[in-house]
């Protein structure tokens, strides 16, 4: 089963922006799929956020703020997950997620401190 | 409102089974497929297994394959995950999550497996 690499960590400021990425092994296509983004804070269950395919195909879960936002780098075959106007409740763990065919994967998440 | 709890976890010796249940309600739970994902203490989420709606395909990680065994009882609205041949690398909070709607936006509040002699 193919591994989704995300940073183990990252930082920034309140009211700062934080990209996160999500990189696909170089046999699966970023392009080719839906590119799920979860939260997780500790003590609780994942919440979904968003998916994204392409700027006219992409879904924000119910309650997400818009701040949250989805995005692909074809060229890094790369998910990415833009966090504006960063808030101290932003801090959490984020995770990515790709369906390829008969099993899920998930990224190994991303620890994101709000300074 | 729609919801999942799991139930079952608990401490079990290595080379034990288990068998978790997550009852769903708030859905038609027969119209979708479920998943198993799990999360070791202090690590990442870990996709275990998928049920199609109706249990005609499933669905393993290969850390689990030939060991575990998902199904469902949807008269009761139940799904299950039967686990043998505990290792220690099994302890983990356990998930069930629906599927589409979209993929894993509906979580359980999770179950604690503790395989440990």
């Amino acid at each position: 089963q193919p591994v989704l690499t995300q940073p183990p960590s990252s930082s920034a400021s309140p009211g700062e922006s934080a990209r996160l990425t999500c990189t696909l092994p170089s046999d699966i296509n970023v392009g080719s799929y839906n590119i799920y983004w979860y939260q997780q804070k500790p003590g609780s269950p994942p919440r979904y956020l968003l998916y994204y395919y392409s700027d006219s195909d992409k879904g924000q879960g119910s309650g997400v703020p818009s701040r949250f936002s989805g995005s692909k780098d074809a060229s890094a075959n790369t998910g990415i997950l833009l966090i504006s106007g960063l808030q101290s409740e932003d801090e959490a763990d984020y995770y990515c997620m790709i369906w390829p065919s008969n099993a899920v994967v998930f990224g190994g998440g991303t620890k994101l401190t709000v300074l | 409102q729609v919801q999942l709890v799991e139930s079952g976890g608990g401490v079990v010796q290595p080379g034990g089974s288990l068998r978790l249940s997550c009852a769903a309600s708030g859905f038609t739970f027969s119209s979708y497929g479920m998943h198993w994902v799990r999360q070791a203490p202090g690590k990442g989420l870990e996709w275990v297994a998928f049920i199609r709606y109706d249990g005609s395909n499933k669905y393993y990680a290969d850390s689990v394959k030939g060991r575990f065994t998902i199904s469902r009882d949807n008269s009761k609205n139940t799904l299950y995950l039967q686990m043998n041949s505990l290792r220690a690398e099994d302890t983990a909070v356990y998930y069930c999550a629906k599927d589409l709607g979209p993929p894993f936006a509906i979580w359980g509040q999770g179950t604690m497996v503790t395989v440990s002699s």
